[in-house]
C-alpha cells in the first residue's frame, strides 16, 4: 500500500513554460486535493475533488488546471508557469473519515 | 471568515521540556479539529484529532483538548525530544465546505 505518490520530486520550470505534476492513492479515496505551501505559511488549497469526473476550485486556482479521469490518479497542471508558482505542491486524498493523507510533495521552482 | 491563529514560531526547546503550541479558530458551527506534523522533508500527517467539545485527542505523547468555550485546540506534551523536531499545524475541518483550513504552521526545533 504506497498510499499517496506525487512526482516529480523537484522541477525547475523557465517562466511560460507548462508541466504537470501527477498524484495518485492507492487507497480508493474519493476525495483528492491539491494544495501549496509557502514559506512559513500554512496550506492553500488549489483544487479538489469529490469523485472521478467531479473537480471543483479550492482558494487559490488561477494559473492551475486539474482533471479527475479515474479514482486513482489527480493530476495538476500548469499552462504557463509565472515566479509566483513557486512553491511546495502537495496532494493529499481521505475516504470517508475527515483525515486526509498527504504524499510527499513537489518542489517546483519558476524562474 | 473562518480561520486558524496558531503560535507563530520558531519555538526552540531543549530535550525533556515541556511544550504548548496555542491554537484558537473562528468557524461557524462546530467544526473537527485536528493537528498535523510535517518532519523536515517529508508531507503532512494528522498527529491527533477531536471532533466534538471537550473531546482529547493524544498520540505519541502529544495531546490537545477541543475547548468549544474558549475556542481553543492548544497543543501539549510533557517531554519533547530531539526527534520531535517539526513543523506541527493546526487544522480544522468545515463539512459544509468539506475542506481543510490550516493555520500558517510553528516550527518546533528541540536540542540535545
Amino acid at each position: 500500500n504506497a498510499g499517496v505518490t506525487q512526482t516529480p520530486k523537484f522541477r525547475i520550470l523557465k517562466i511560460g513554460q507548462s508541466m504537470t505534476l501527477q498524484c495518485a492513492q492507492d487507497m480508493n479515496h474519493n476525495y483528492m486535493y491539491w494544495y501549496r505551501q509557502d514559506p512559513g505559511m500554512g496550506l492553500k488549497l488549489i483544487y479538489y475533488s469529490v469523485g472521478a469526473g467531479i473537480t471543483d476550485k479550492g482558494e487559490v486556482p488561477n494559473g492551475y488546471n486539474v482533471s479527475r479521469s479515474t479514482t486513482e490518479d489527480f493530476p495538476l497542471r500548469l499552462e504557463l508557469a509565472a515566479p509566483s508558482q513557486t512553491s511546495v505542491y502537495f496532494c493529499a486524498s481521505r475516504g470517508l473519515s475527515e483525515t486526509q493523507y498527504f504524499g510527499p510533495g513537489t518542489r517546483l521552482l519558476v524562474l | 471568515g473562518d480561520s486558524v491563529t496558531q503560535m507563530e514560531g520558531p519555538v526552540t526547546l531543549s530535550e525533556e521540556a515541556f511544550l504548548t503550541i496555542n491554537c484558537t479558530y473562528t468557524a461557524t458551527g462546530y467544526p473537527s479539529l485536528f493537528w498535523y506534523v510535517q518532519y523536515p522533508g517529508e508531507g503532512l500527517q494528522l498527529l491527533l484529532k477531536a471532533t466534538k467539545a471537550d473531546d482529547k485527542g493524544s498520540n505519541k505523547g502529544f495531546e490537545a483538548t477541543y475547548r468549544k468555550e474558549t475556542t481553543s485546540f492548544h497543543l501539549e506534551k510533557g517531554s519533547v525530544q530531539v526527534s520531535d523536531s517539526a513543523v506541527y499545524f493546526c487544522v480544522w475541518y468545515s463539512g459544509s465546505a468539506r475542506q481543510l483550513t490550516f493555520g500558517s504552521g510553528t516550527q518546533l526545533t528541540v536540542l540535545p
